[in-house]
């Protein structure tokens, strides 16, 4: 196990309404990537916290939104859902700095938007 | 655009055979290239990871070759066991910067029979 905690781990939804994510990191990380894995397919980079602001995006409509807090958890927003949202949505939590980048992941919270 | 190409999409092995992964990147900034693998209901785990700095670097049945020149690189799983069916996923990142944003391929389904 990673020490990585996400809540949900299921969620269904209909189109057009908003969910929240939850993240907690490992402890002594004090970073938060979350990624989109739709299936069959690898992970896709949303967006990364640091310091609690957003440090690079990927390709994603800002209605995909974050935030981190002081204890270096973290929160994903999406709004108006569609359709193409149905995903799995994985937090991965990381230490700046030292050369090293390994990213530990939750299991994941699966999206189900109707 | 798709950064990281990964074949094949799936494979099956015999017990104690040997599978392997391929992986090409196009971005020349990405020096860090980790492989993860996933179960089902789980999140990607960290398997094995290269710099560019080498060509092989091996952990227990587990060897990563990579060729800086053709910008590739590839996973061997040497006597391949039943408990290593799973996704595999190569990734690469440009560790020197500030966003260490991982880019994933699509995967490879490893189905390993006994």
């Amino acid at each position: 196990e990673t020490g990585v905690t996400q809540s949900p781990t299921h969620l269904i939804k209909t189109r057009g309404q908003q969910v929240t994510l939850r993240c907690s990191s490992q402890s002594g990380h004090n970073t938060v990537s979350w990624y989109q894995q739709a299936l069959g397919q690898g992970p896709q980079f949303i967006f990364q916290y640091y310091r609690e602001e957003e440090n690079g995006r990927g390709n994603f409509p800002p209605r995909f939104s974050g935030l981190q807090f002081p204890n270096y958890s973290s929160e994903l927003n999406v709004n108006a859902l569609e359709l193409d949202d149905s995903a799995l949505y994985l937090c991965a939590s990381s230490q700046r700095g030292g050369g090293k980048n390994i990213q530990y992941f939750g299991a994941g919270t699966r999206l189900s938007v109707l | 655009q798709q950064q990281v190409k990964q074949s094949p999409q799936s494979l099956i092995v015999q017990k104690g055979g040997i599978s392997i992964i391929n992986c090409a990147y196009e971005n020349t900034a990405f020096d860090y290239f980790p492989w993860y693998q996933q179960f089902p209901g789980k999140g990607p785990a960290l398997l094995i990871a290269i710099r560019p700095d080498v060509s092989e670097k091996k952990e227990g049945r587990f060897t990563i070759s990579f060729n800086k020149s053709a910008k590739q690189f590839s996973l061997h799983i040497m006597d391949s066991q039943p408990g290593d069916s799973a996704t595999y996923f190569c990734a690469a990142t440009p560790i020197g910067g500030s966003n260490y944003k991982l880019t994933f391929g699509k995967g490879t389904l490893l189905t390993v029979n006994p």
